[in-house]
């Protein structure tokens, strides 16, 4: 089955320990992306990756940072995290299109996050 | 600044009725459009696009209709049934970029029995 795998899919932590939440894709896409959704502002996109190595910043970029060492895989590191990343965070994927843009993007199920 | 929003942050419809849901943008260079659905407890799920060389577009029981000279983007469901409660987002391009998207802060569709 052609998915977004996201893990874990409920976190709680404490102000500066540092976390990664895990994003997998098996529809062999170029192009992920990390969001976070926080009520009424709707998604706002973190970082994304075109392809392998290849990542830049979003609009919120700030206290996070990812990877892209392999194509289905792309992290997402809080190195030191802090109450005001308490978000529900999604990672998507989709391929590129040829013409310039991206294609639909596919979403995982969600990471919850709680930082005290 | 560039931003995409909605007219009604909620939106109760009969069962059985069709559903407008309404998209404002400000930039006129975004060129690509998109409606997502998000059902409760679930990552956003692709409904419909369209391209800003078209007007309407259909899918199946949607419809997504642009019109760019007043920059507003509305998306039609005919006969709205209960599966259709959730939240809808729309989401343009960044008109720099073709691999950001703007999205909107969402409008909820609460379907009445």
């Amino acid at each position: 089955e052609a998915q977004v795998t996201q893990n874990p899919r409920y976190l709680i932590t404490v102000t500066g320990k540092k976390l990664t939440v895990t994003c997998s894709q098996n529809m062999n896409h170029e192009y992920m992306s990390w969001y976070r959704q926080d009520p009424g502002l709707g998604l706002r996109q973190i970082y994304y990756s075109m392809n392998v190595e290849v990542t830049d910043k979003g609009d919120v970029p700030e206290g996070y940072k990812v990877s892209r060492k392999e194509k289905r895989n792309f992290p997402l590191i809080l190195e030191s995290p802090s109450p005001n990343q308490t978000s529900l965070y999604f990672c998507a994927s989709s391929l590129l299109d040829l013409a310039g843009g991206q294609d639909t993007q596919y979403f995982g199920p969600g990471t919850r996050l709680t930082v005290l | 600044g560039e931003s995409v929003g909605l007219h009604l942050p909620t939106l109760s419809v009969q069962e059985g009725d069709n559903s407008i849901i309404n998209c404002a943008y400000s930039n006129s260079a975004s060129d690509y459009f998109i409606w997502y659905k998000q059902e409760s407890g679930k990552g956003p799920q692709f409904i419909i696009d369209i391209r800003s060389n078209m007007d309407k577009r259909q899918g199946q029981r949607v419809t997504v209709l642009l019109n760019k000279t007043v920059k507003h983007l509305s998306l039609q469901i005919a006969a709205t049934q209960p599966g259709d409660s959730a939240v809808y987002f729309c989401a343009e391009n960044n008109g720099d970029s073709n691999y950001q998207l703007i999205w909107g802060a969402g409008t909820k569709l609460i379907i009445k029995p």
